[in-house]
């Protein structure tokens, strides 16, 4: 079974700065996918950013992106220029490639972002 | 579109009572999911449909949770002699595909036994 572990129970960063949180995560599989979901006080989960395993490239979406290294089963969310919009609880999620077992996603326990403004 | 809605927002219950908690997917998702998050944890997968069926129950704690998805849209999670433990939030997501596809996340149902 895959297992995702997210380290910082809690992180804090001044607005405007960067911030980088971290997650591994323990697979046997080599295709799978790996996401990060914010959930702000809402309860609703949004989806960040999305890497294949199979592509060597780094995923980016505006002011996030990910330092993807699949050797080392690490797989971090940089946020840059932070906004006080951007606090929220950060969850670092898998889900095999070929959907063998359960294709739900494996979640970490989350690490709750701060903003000071 | 509409995004998943879940209902209620919230359900309070007495210990041994049922529930029953509702997802409406995005329209044209062909699959839906099913999760359930405990306070200060990430969520946890359930159960997962295609179509109709249940694809995957593995995740369902035991015999007093049950799901449907008669028509292949809304789904209802029944609860029979909820538990104390039973207290949480209940997620339910929808992807287009059932593989390859992300998963789109309602606003979950806050359960709480009493």
């Amino acid at each position: 079974a895959q297992t995702v572990t997210q380290s910082q129970p809690e992180m804090s960063v001044q607005e405007a700065e960067t911030v980088t949180l971290s997650c591994t995560y323990d697979t046997s599989e080599s295709d799978y996918y790996l996401f990060w979901y914010k959930q702000p006080p809402s309860r609703q989960m949004i989806l960040v950013i999305r890497q294949e395993a199979y592509k060597q490239q780094n995923a980016t979406e505006n002011r996030f992106s990910v330092n993807f290294q699949k050797a080392a089963k690490s797989f971090s969310l940089k946020i840059s220029d932070s906004q006080l919009g951007d606090a929220a609880m950060y969850f670092c999620a898998y889900r095999s490639y070929d959907g063998g077992g359960a294709d739900g996603l494996t979640f970490g326990k989350g690490t709750h972002l701060i903003i000071q403004p | 579109g509409a995004g998943v809605s879940q209902t209620p927002s919230n359900k309070v219950t007495e210990k041994g009572k049922y529930v029953e908690l509702r997802c409406d997917p995005i329209s044209g998702h062909t699959a839906l999911y099913w999760y359930r998050q405990s306070l200060g944890q990430g969520p946890e997968f359930l159960i997962y449909f295609q179509g109709t069926g249940a694809a995957d129950d593995s995740g369902l704690p035991n015999d007093r949770f049950f799901a449907v998805r008669p028509e292949g849209s809304v789904s209802t999670l029944k609860i029979q002699r909820t538990e104390r433990g039973d207290s949480a939030v209940y997620l339910c997501a929808s992807s287009l595909l059932l593989r390859t596809d992300t998963q789109y996340f309602g606003p979950g149902t806050r359960l709480t036994v009493l």
